[in-house]
């Protein structure tokens, strides 16, 4: 089965834009889940999708928000961009109840 | 919320010799505990996990303890490699599988 993939692998954004990233789970996953990861921070939780429904969401400003369609593919969106939301965002599939797959993540960087 | 906490952050051990990370939970519901190793400039891969009902889970060189009445739960990697380099990272699931929390990693360099 091919992996999670995402896109795009790198961005470069300045403060006040708005980006779109993108997940493709592997084939049969319908969880979705984001992160964030910063040096010192680890991976810290954004929401996670479960066949187009949000099911949790992490302690992050209204800014960041995602979606979930019909194929199980997934975007987070992040908009009013500030320098601190530059990271690796990582998205995650899993079938629901354990382990996760992650891809290879997004590197943001906003200046 | 879950509070999950890990130490240390950085650990350097010589080939051959074993290596021990442990992390703390707060929430007594969390039922799955995996690990996760990131090599540099590569995505996090589950390494070995461990449900609530177990206490401790061997594969190969890598063994997971958990203790539910101290909560907390390390992972021991034993004859350690140069390979083995790379960032570990333990987490603590809610019992509904939707939300993971992290924590915040340990730096492993095995000298050779």
């Amino acid at each position: 089965k091919a992996g999670v993939t995402q896109t795009p692998r790198y961005l470069i954004k300045t403060r006040g834009q708005q980006v779109t990233l993108s997940c493709s789970p592997i084939s049969g996953h319908r969880s979705v889940s984001w992160y964030q990861q910063t040096p010192g921070q680890g991976l810290q939780f954004l929401f996670e999708y479960f066949s187009e429904t949000q099911r949790n969401k992490g302690n992050f400003p209204g800014r960041f928000s995602g979606r979930q369609f019909s194929n199980s593919r997934s975007e987070m969106n992040v908009s009013t961009l500030e320098l601190g939301d530059s990271a690796l965002y990582l998205c995650a599939s899993s079938l629901g109840l354990d382990e996760q797959f992650f891809g290879p993540g997004t590197r943001l960087t906003v200046l | 919320g879950e509070n999950v906490e890990q130490h240390p952050s950085t650990l350097s051990v010589q080939e051959g010799d074993s290596a021990v990370i442990k992390c703390t939970y707060s929430d007594s519901a969390s039922n799955y505990f995996p690990w996760y190793k990131q090599e540099l400039g590569k995505r996090p891969q589950l390494i070995i996990d461990i449900r609530s009902n177990v206490g401790e889970k061997k594969d190969q060189r890598i063994a997971v303890t958990l203790n539910k009445t101290a909560k907390h739960f390390s992972l021991h990697i034993t004859e350690t490699q140069p390979e083995d380099s790379a960032v570990y990272f333990c987490a603590a699931s809610n019992p509904a599988g939707n939300q993971f929390y992290f924590g915040t990693g340990t730096s492993l360099t095995v000298i050779p």
